[in-house]
């Protein structure tokens, strides 16, 4: 059974960069993709981009294009979601979840990233 | 990009009683792209419903999704007390690849 543990919460200023990790337990990593999905307070759900590990490729929501960067590591069963250029507006819980054929199944337990002066 | 609308905003009901949840298309789903999460305060979303009608492995049976084309529905037919939530429909499609409705409150009457 695949479970996917995150990095905690997290405070930065305007124009800092944060990175959110997520690490895999069962299941086979690389075989399967990561995607991350964000949350701002009292709202609804925002895909952001995903990775396929086993071949390293990241492809990005448009909204999120040059300020996003999601990796990966094989050896560590760990992905990673780097949003930079900070705003108040990207205070949200960042999730990241498996995405399997077309659905999100499971997710983690999320992160708060909060973004204050 | 396809736009997924979700109809009520907020359900009020009681338990026992029966819930249906509306997801409209801006244009036409595959039923096998089309998913629904329930998602509790504080928690992650949790996968109930995907391909439009197939429940997700230990959803309970009061569950169902239906619908195809540019309509779909969530139904819960004698809510529980763990039923109220909040709960969003979801589509696979081209580009963006993913998008989310913005979801349907289901509270306590």
């Amino acid at each position: 059974q695949v479970q996917l543990v995150q990095s905690g919460a997290e405070v930065k200023k305007p124009g800092s960069s944060v990175k959110v990790s997520c690490k895999a337990s069962g299941g086979t990593f690389s075989s399967y993709t990561i995607s991350w999905v964000r949350q701002a307070p009292g709202q609804g759900l925002e895909w952001m981009g995903r990775i396929i590990p086993i071949l390293g490729i990241a492809n990005y929501a448009q909204k999120f294009q040059g300020r996003v960067t999601i990796t990966a590591d094989k050896s560590t069963s760990t992905a990673y979601m780097e949003l930079s250029s900070l705003r108040s507006e990207d205070t949200a819980v960042y999730y990241c979840a498996r995405f399997q054929a077309t659905t999100f199944d499971p997710w983690g337990q999320g992160t708060l990233v909060t973004v204050s002066s | 990009e396809i736009v997924l609308t979700q109809s009520p905003g907020t359900l009020s009901l009681s338990p026992g009683e029966r819930a249906t949840l509306s997801c409209r298309a801006s244009q036409s789903v595959s039923s096998s792209y089309l998913a629904w999460y329930q998602q509790k305060p504080g928690q992650a979303p949790r996968l109930l419903i995907y391909g439009a009608s197939s429940r997700a492995t230990g959803i309970p049976d009061r569950f169902s999704g239906s619908g195809s084309g540019t309509d779909f529905t969530l139904t819960i037919s004698r809510l529980e007390p763990e039923d109220f939530a909040v709960y969003y429909c979801q589509q696979y499609g081209s580009s963006p690849p993913v998008t989310f409705g913005q979801g349907t409150k289901l509270e306590i009457k």
